[in-house]
């Protein structure tokens, strides 16, 4: 089984839809989860972080994490095709000083 | 504030070479951690380093190795090197490297080997 698991899509959704991208994990001691955008031919940027469950907004960007569940995903409203990218989530285990990354999941945003 | 800087940004090595990849994390960090990115596995995490001292290892053979300067710059070393080398390896830095850091990425050093 893999640490970090997402479905590698392509996920393809029309302009203005809520774009849904999933990931789980398997390492119930991890502490910190991300959520990293990468356009094609450049490197990973930040875009979401959360620690807590529950959700977490920011603009037109939600994290929702399930602890109990060990499942991450992050919802993009209002998608634009400038959202097109890879998705990759990423999970940080508590004293283990390593950030694990799942294969991605590519996102089209049909205009 | 600068980025994360790597260097080279291509690298073109024939099998059996060694090579040394060189990364600057932001001023003031002082964790860097490495990652190998190909098409089929995704980013794999090769190390992670803390002033100075390594504090995890992923799982990759000992031809591949690292270290970190004082100054929190870092170099990654990878010997005898095979075809299946060839990736995209990025660095990214962090502040302290602690459970809730995030990580900022470097543009990566593309190496192919021949």
């Amino acid at each position: 089984q893999k640490e970090v698991e997402q479905n590698s899509g392509p996920l393809s959704v029309p302009e203005g839809a809520i774009a849904s991208l999933n990931c789980t994990y398997s390492d119930r001691g991890s502490q910190s989860f991300f959520w990293y955008r990468q356009y094609s031919g450049k490197s990973p940027e930040l875009i979401m972080f959360i620690y807590s469950n529950g959700d977490k907004e920011d603009g037109r960007f939600t994290a929702q994490l399930n602890k109990a569940s060990q499942y991450v995903s992050l919802l993009i409203r209002d998608s634009q095709p400038s959202d097109s990218a890879t998705y990759l989530c990423a999970v940080r285990v508590a004293g283990g000083f390593k950030t694990i990354f799942g294969a991605g999941t590519r996102l089209f945003v049909k205009a | 504030k600068a980025g994360v800087t790597q260097t080279p940004r291509y690298l073109i090595k024939t099998r059996g070479q060694q090579v040394t990849l060189s990364c600057s994390p932001i001023s003031g960090h002082r964790s860097v951690s490495w990652y190998q990115q190909t098409p089929g596995q995704g980013l794999q995490f090769l190390f992670e380093y803390f002033s100075e001292t390594q504090r995890n290892k992923g799982n990759f053979p000992g031809r591949f190795s690292g270290r970190q300067f004082s100054n929190s710059r870092s170099e990654m070393n990878v010997s005898t090197l095979e075809l299946g080398d060839s990736a995209l390896y990025l660095c990214a830095s962090s502040s302290a490297g602690t459970t809730n850091e995030k990580l900022f990425f470097g543009s990566g050093t593309q190496l192919s080997v021949l």
